[in-house]
């Protein structure tokens, strides 16, 4: 079955940092959507990449989606303390949405 | 803006009690699914729902697991005999259903068996 594999697992950043992480998935998609979980939160909808290729930015975040639509990368710059939570990937293939594991940051002042 | 609600927010079980999980999707979608969170780990696929029948499940969703739509606007997670290992973040789903559409959760039902 579909498989999403996301890295790094743990991301420990200066603030102030950019970090980048990774996702890629064993089939096609249709559309890869990414989620921001704080500590004792639900995932949170942050985007949904749909063409190949696309780029889409939200203030400090840029999220990409490959050509092959089987990658996607959400990379953030000048990090602050408020970016500190689990960013997973969701790659969606017909009507069901697959997630990585995820990516926990945690921000050192 | 529409969203998914879930109840209960929390709840605590005996190990081999039964459990209902609530929700109630968005009124006009038309897929529904259920996902679960193991603590520190990440979302994991059990259940989907279309025209009032199972669409997909997860090896996960083994016969002590069933899901019901029962009055057209509920959809329930049931746990037959529940075991220490069920206890996780239960988060319900629901898409309008084009291929574009973007899947909406709730904000989860905390289970705890003990």
């Amino acid at each position: 079955g579909q498989q999403v594999m996301q890295i790094p697992q743990y991301q420990h950043v200066q603030e102030g940092e950019d970090f980048t992480t990774y996702c890629n998935s064993s089939t096609t998609l249709s559309n890869i959507q990414w989620y921001k979980q704080r500590p004792g939160g639900h995932p949170v909808f942050l985007i949904q990449l749909v063409k190949s290729g696309e780029v889409k930015k939200q203030k400090r975040l840029t999220f990409q989606f490959g050509e092959a639509k089987k990658n996607s990368s959400l990379h953030i710059t000048a990090t602050q303390t408020t970016d500190v939570g689990t960013y997973f990937c969701a790659g969606r293939s017909d009507y069901k949405l697959s997630f990585g594991a995820g990516t926990t940051v945690t921000v050192r002042a | 803006e529409p969203e998914v609600t879930q109840t209960p927010s929390h709840q605590v079980t005996q190990m081999g009690q039964e459990v209902i999980l609530r929700c109630v999707p968005i009124s006009n979608h038309l897929y529904f699914y259920w996902y679960r969170q193991i603590l520190g780990q990440k979302v994991e696929f059990l259940v989907s729902f279309y025209n009032n029948e199972i669409s997909e499940k997860s090896e996960i969703f083994d016969d002590q697991f069933s899901v019901e739509r029962p009055d057209g606007s509920n959809f329930t997670l049931k746990i037959r005999s529940t075991k220490l290992e069920d206890s996780a973040m239960y988060f319900c789903a629901s898409l309008p259903g084009a291929a574009g559409n973007t899947i909406y959760f709730g904000e989860g039902s905390w289970l705890t068996v003990v």
